[in-house]
């Protein structure tokens, strides 16, 4: 079955860069997702990537995506303490409702 | 501001209540979902409808019925809830259905149950 796999926490200090790493085990996995969620708040759709690329920018974010290695990666530059949050991986599935998700990495961005 | 609207915000319920939780978009997404979360835990799907259908039911316990009412509305009743239910319940659309469309969630909804 399908598993998506996230280290837990990350801490970075404010205006440094920060790279949060997703793995996951569907080779057949065509699009690739980031969600957000800050305190109290649901899960906002920050990124995503399809299968057929290895990179995407939008603003400070940058998607990297390894098949080959079913690695992917999310970096934000100049991190905020507006960024401290937990981001999740998912997997897109046929059905968009049964997508899988990473057990969320928590980043706590330091002033 | 998100645009998929949930209420209420907060509720506290005692093990024999009926009470109901209630989703809102007006982006003409066809598909909604109602997924449950723990602390710290991703979110866990519990149905999907699909316009306005039920379409999927992850073997959630009959005292979870969700209704939707019309294209824009979806509810979840309640009855008769355990204390280990208690979540944060999410509220979700999509504009399809397919691997293509990234969900909308709402802001939840934090159930407490006494």
């Amino acid at each position: 079955g399908e598993d998506v796999e996230q280290s837990l926490f990350l801490s970075v200090r404010e205006g440094d860069s920060s790279v949060i790493n997703c793995t996951y085990t569907d080779s057949s996995s065509t699009y690739l997702y980031w969600y957000k969620q800050e305190p109290g708040a649901g899960l906002q759709l920050l990124t995503y990537i399809f299968s057929n690329m290895d990179m995407k920018q939008d603003q400070r974010l940058t998607v990297l995506l390894n098949k080959k290695d079913k690695h992917l990666s999310l970096r934000i530059a100049d991190t905020q303490t507006g960024d401290s949050a937990i981001y999740f991986c998912a997997e897109g599935h046929t059905n968009a409702g049964k997508s899988t998700f990473g057990d969320g990495t928590t980043l706590t961005v330091k002033p | 501001d998100t645009e998929v609207t949930q209420t209420p915000k907060h509720l506290v319920m005692g093990m024999t209540n009926k009470k109901s939780l209630k989703c809102e978009q007006h982006m003409g997404h066809r598909a909604m979902y109602w997924y449950k979360q723990k602390a710290k835990k991703p979110p866990e799907l519990m149905f999907v409808y699909s316009y306005e259908k039920l379409s999927i039911n992850e073997s959630v316990p009959s005292r979870f019925s969700p209704e939707c009412p019309n294209s824009s509305l979806l509810n979840l009743h309640l009855h008769a809830l355990q204390p280990e239910d208690s979540a944060l319940y999410l509220c979700a659309s999509s504009q399809g259905q397919g691997v293509d469309s990234p969900l909308h969630f709402g802001n939840g909804t934090r159930l407490t149950v006494t």
